[in-house]
């Protein structure tokens, strides 16, 4: 049965780097089947979509946070990351990990996240 | 983007009863090429995670309860649950993974009556 596990700071001072860490058991973050995806959830509000990796290496970011974003995957631990640069009050949210099923269409392919996370809250004050 | 619109905010329905929430997307997210409909409805009770419900408009997920159904194409769809239960007592996001970004709903909270 798939597991995934959200770590990291519960609390990052504005214009720091938010690092997460998402721990996947009973499922390979290399299963070509899969992809790895980051949501955000701000506390009584609405859901974004952050980004998906998969194992070859290939992500699909939101355009809203592009510049701020890196998420990466690292193999050999089954893990998988997310790094969020610059951060300001705005960004205070709970953070999902998710194992998503990729799908194409004409617009380009991306990945339907299908089981998420407990998620972890991460708040940004000084 | 695609901007997901539902509706109700909310909703309470009795126990038993049918509740219906409509969700209205920016621009189609039905593929030609394959007739899908690239729109996924999402169940999140209190602090849990969203459970996947239904996927291509109308597919239920592995495990969810056949009260729960989806319907229609383009830019309009709706979740049905047929016949409430308490523990049906949650907020419910549509979805689209037709286009960067993937985009959700505001939220529907259901409530009982």
């Amino acid at each position: 049965q798939v597991q995934l596990q959200e770590s990291g700071p519960g609390l990052v001072k504005p214009s720091e780097t938010l690092s997460l860490t998402c721990t996947v058991s009973g499922s390979s973050v290399t299963s070509g089947s899969y992809y790895w995806s980051w949501i955000r959830q701000p506390p009584g509000k609405g859901l974004e979509w952050i980004g998906t990796i998969h194992h070859s290496g290939s992500t699909n970011y939101n355009p809203s946070l592009k510049s701020r974003l890196t998420i990466s995957i690292d193999t050999s631990k089954n893990q998988f990351s997310l790094n969020l640069s610059s951060v300001t009050a705005a960004d205070t949210a709970v953070y999902y990990c998710a194992r998503a099923l990729g799908y194409c269409s004409d617009m380009g392919c991306l990945a339907l996240p299908i089981f998420w996370g407990q998620g972890t809250l991460v708040t940004v004050s000084s | 983007d695609i901007v997901m619109t539902q509706s109700p905010d909310s909703l309470a329905v009795s126990l038993g009863e049918r509740a219906t929430i409509k969700c209205k997307s920016s621009q189609s997210v039905l593929y030609s090429s394959n007739n899908k409909n690239y729109l996924a409805w999402y169940q999140q009770k209190p602090g849990q995670p969203p459970k996947l419900l239904i996927y291509w408009a109308s597919t239920r997920q592995s495990g969810v309860p056949a009260r729960f159904s989806g319907s229609g194409s383009g830019t309009d769809f709706t979740l049905t649950v047929s016949s409430l239960q308490a523990e049906d007592v949650a907020v419910y996001y549509c979805q689209q993974y037709y286009s960067t970004p993937i985009t959700f709903g505001q939220g529907t909270r259901l409530e009982i009556k």
